[in-house]
């Protein structure tokens, strides 16, 4: 299967908001409600900071949120801080939900 | 609080096998999914596939002639092999809990792979 695509990178202002695109097809993104989006660290094992689109598992700040229109999900980071700079990668389990595939990752710089 | 340990070779020859275990602690691996997902230097996640605690697997197409995971529930381990490695398979590689179930509506939700491994460097080289 492909990876999904999401943009290298994006940039932004503390106290900004930014938004990460991940598109795949009517196979994963578009068609189940599966999509996740992990933050990553240098040198750190990723965190789960989405899953089911928009949900949010406990401990994650409200400022970070997801979305979905057709075979495109969304992360939104509001009130950017500098802790937020990271790589972020999207998820999707495929048809039958039975593999997955990540985004390419998105690098996020805090200005 | 569940947590997850991998262990194994750090170096691996070309055209052997790499051998890696998961050891899951302060919980059951039993009733969950879990995962390996590789990342290779200065590149993104790449999913290798995944078992249930019962013994059910799935596996990534592109690795699937190379992978095999199994599980021991008696010692709460899984287990990654890929055979016939090269220098593409130099990696990180991750184990994580994959939180796929089917509710009581008998619908099938996923919250994410919830736990990670802290990662173990693999080199493959002569």
């Amino acid at each position: 299967q492909s990876a999904l695509t999401q943009p290298a990178s994006v940039s932004g202002s503390p106290g900004q908001s930014i938004t990460i695109s991940c598109t795949g097809t009517s196979s994963d993104v578009g068609g189940y409600n599966y999509v996740s989006w992990y933050q990553q660290h240098p040198g750190k094992a990723p965190k789960l900071m989405i899953y089911e689109v928009s949900n949010r598992p406990s401990g994650v700040p409200d400022r970070f949120s997801g979305s979905k229109s057709g075979n495109t999900a969304s992360l939104t980071i509001s009130g950017l801080q500098a802790e937020d700079e990271a790589d972020y990668y999207c998820s999707s389990y495929t048809s039958s939900s039975t593999q997955a595939v990540f985004g390419g990752g998105t690098k996020l710089t805090v200005l | 609080q569940v947590q997850l340990q991998e262990s194994g070779p750090g170096l691996v020859k070309p055209s052997e096998t790499l051998s890696l275990t998961c050891t899951v602690s302060g919980g059951s691996i039993s009733s969950y999914y879990w995962s390996w997902i590789r990342q290779p230097p200065g590149k993104g996640l790449e999913w290798i596939g995944y078992i249930y605690y019962s013994g059910s697997t799935n596996y990534n197409p592109s690795l699937k002639s190379r992978v095999t995971i199994s599980v021991d529930t008696s010692k709460n381990q899984f287990s990654l092999k890929l055979s016939s490695v090269t220098a593409a398979d130099t990696a990180v590689y991750y184990c994580a809990r994959d939180r796929k179930f089917v509710d009581t509506a008998m619908v099938t939700r996923y919250y994410g792979m919830d736990v990670w491994g802290q990662g173990t460097t693999v080199t493959v080289s002569s």
